[in-house]
């Protein structure tokens, strides 16, 4: 069965550098991947998302994620933190097969928290 | 910019009783979905809609759990019975489309609920 796992469940950056928000999915076939962020008290937003075009995926507000198949990878990094970047962060896997509800699978999340 | 609603923001109530909790959906979107997240769990997914008929359901959405749009606009959940463990974030979403990466889901801010 797909899912995906998030490595870190807090990450602690400073204004201005780099940031790193690691997923491994396990799924057999090539999956369609996603990042969503939620910000408190708002909905969830999509980020970006792979869906088996280009490997390096850019979003919203600088984000972008690398699909890496040997690796099982989807990591999420943005070259410079804003603090506005503070919130949830979930690494989100469609499944397999010849359904086409919709369904997402979502890991449990990375709270991003950036200092001043 | 169009948004998912929910309404309550917050419902509490005891154990036993029924609730609803309420969404509207982008106009124009067909697809709708309902999501739970425990608190410390992660997000996951209940039931997908279409063309006035469930989808998919998930092995939590049992005989207690019921999803209906009345009007055209609004997309209920319905839970008969409520039990201390359906205390949880229920996050309604949206599509344009359905399937696998097709189409961004569109989230709702969540009703948290609380069974005493």
């Amino acid at each position: 069965a797909q899912s995906v796992t998030q490595l870190d469940s807090h990450v602690s950056v400073s204004e201005g550098t780099p940031v790193l928000l690691r997923c491994n999915y396990s799924s057999s076939y090539s999956p369609s991947l996603f990042w969503y962020v939620q910000h408190p008290n708002k909905g969830l937003q999509l980020l970006l998302k792979y869906t088996s075009a280009a490997t390096l995926v850019k979003g919203i507000n600088g984000f972008e994620a690398e699909f890496k198949k040997s690796e099982t990878s989807f990591h999420l990094t943005k070259p410079s933190a804003h603090m506005s970047d503070a919130a949830e962060y979930f690494c989100v896997v469609t499944p397999e097969g010849s359904s086409n509800t919709g369904k997402l699978i979502f890991g449990q999340g990375t709270t991003l928290q950036v200092k001043p | 910019e169009p948004e998912v609603t929910q309404t309550p923001s917050h419902q509490v109530t005891q154990m036993g009783q029924e609730v609803i909790l309420r969404c509207v959906p982008i106009s124009n979107h067909l697809y709708f979905y309902w999501y739970r997240q425990i608190l410390g769990q992660k997000v996951e997914f209940l039931v997908s809609f279409y063309n006035n008929e469930i989808s998919e359901k998930s092995e939590i959405f049992d005989d207690q759990f019921s999803v209906e749009r009345p009007d055209g606009s609004n997309f209920t959940l319905k839970i008969r019975s409520t039990k201390l463990e359906d205390s949880a974030m229920y996050f309604c979403a949206s599509s344009v489309l359905g399937g696998r990466g097709e189409a961004e889901q569109f989230f709702g801010p969540g009703t948290r609920l609380t069974v005493l």
